[in-house]
C-alpha cells in the first residue's frame, strides 16, 4: 500500500491551462515537500510545508498542506512548457526514536505543450 | 555549497556481480539518505544515516547496505545483483535543522 497517494499520474495540457496536483494520505506527516524532477537529474525542492492550513505560493505555483496535515496540492496558474517534469510530493515518517525518513508518492508526470 | 555529487553518472554490471556506489554530501550534511527510483515512479527509500550511523530503512533485502564517513561522504553497496536492481539510485542529504533535501544527480545502474 502506498503511504501517499499522487493523482493523477499523468497530466498533459496546452500552455495556459491550469492545473491541480493532489497528495493524499490516511496518516499524519509532520511535514510535506514538494520536489520537481526533470529526466537525468535528482529532484529538487520546491517547497516545504509545516503548519495545517498552510498555503505558500512560489510565483505561479500554490501549494497548500490540509488541515489534518495529512494532505496537499499543488496548483500552478496558467502552466508554460517549462513546467513540464516530474512533481513529487513527499512526507516525513517516523522510524524510530532517532531517526524520520523522507516517503515519496508515485510521482505526477506533467507535460505542457505550446 | 557543492552540491550531492554522485558517482558514476552510469554503470553496467551483470547479475551476480557486487556494486559501491558513492555519493558526496555537503559539509555539516549530517543525514543522507539513499533511494531507488524506476523510471516514471517516485523514489523508493532504501536507508538512511545520521551521524555515521543507519537510522532508519525502507523495504529493500540485506544485500542493500551502506556506510557513511565522516568526511561527509556515503556508499551504497549491492551484492548479487538482480536484473530488477537497474534503476536510479539517488543520494540526498540534509542540515538538521532542515526539512528539504538535496539531491544529486544519480547513478544510473543496469543490471545484464
Amino acid at each position: 500500500t502506498q503511504l501517499l497517494e499522487q493523482s493523477p499520474q499523468f497530466l498533459s495540457i496546452q500552455e495556459g491551462e491550469n492545473l491541480t496536483v493532489y497528495c493524499n494520505s490516511s496518516s499524519v506527516f509532520s511535514s510535506l515537500q514538494w520536489y520537481r524532477q526533470e529526466p537525468g537529474e535528482g529532484p529538487v525542492l520546491l517547497v516545504t510545508v509545516v503548519t495545517g492550513g498552510e498555503v505558500k505560493k512560489l510565483k505561479r505555483l500554490t501549494f497548500q498542506f490540509g488541515d489534518a496535515r495529512k494532505d496537499s496540492s499543488l496548483h500552478i496558474t496558467a502552466a508554460q512548457p517549462g513546467d513540464t517534469g516530474l512533481y513529487l510530493c513527499a512526507g516525513h515518517q517516523e522510524q524510530n526514536q532517532a531517526g524520520t525518513a523522507l516517503i515519496f508518492g508515485k510521482g505526477t508526470t506533467l507535460s505542457v505543450s505550446s | 555549497e557543492t552540491g550531492v555529487t554522485q558517482s558514476p553518472t552510469h554503470l553496467i554490471k551483470t547479475r551476480g556481480q557486487q556494486v559501491t556506489l558513492r555519493c558526496s554530501s555537503q559539509s555539516g550534511h549530517n543525514t543522507v539518505s539513499w533511494y531507488q527510483q524506476a523510471l516514471g515512479q517516485g523514489p523508493q527509500f532504501i536507508f538512511q544515516y545520521y551521524r555515521e550511523e543507519e537510522n532508519g530503512r525502507g523495504n529493500f533485502p540485506p544485500r542493500f547496505s551502506g556506510l557513511q564517513f565522516p568526511n561527509y561522504s556515503s556508499e551504497l553497496n549491492v551484492n548479487a545483483l538482480e536484473l530488477d536492481d537497474s534503476a536510479l539510485y539517488l543520494c540526498a542529504s540534509r542540515l538538521d535543522s532542515h526539512y528539504g533535501y538535496t539531491f544529486g544527480s544519480g547513478t544510473r545502474l543496469t543490471v545484464v
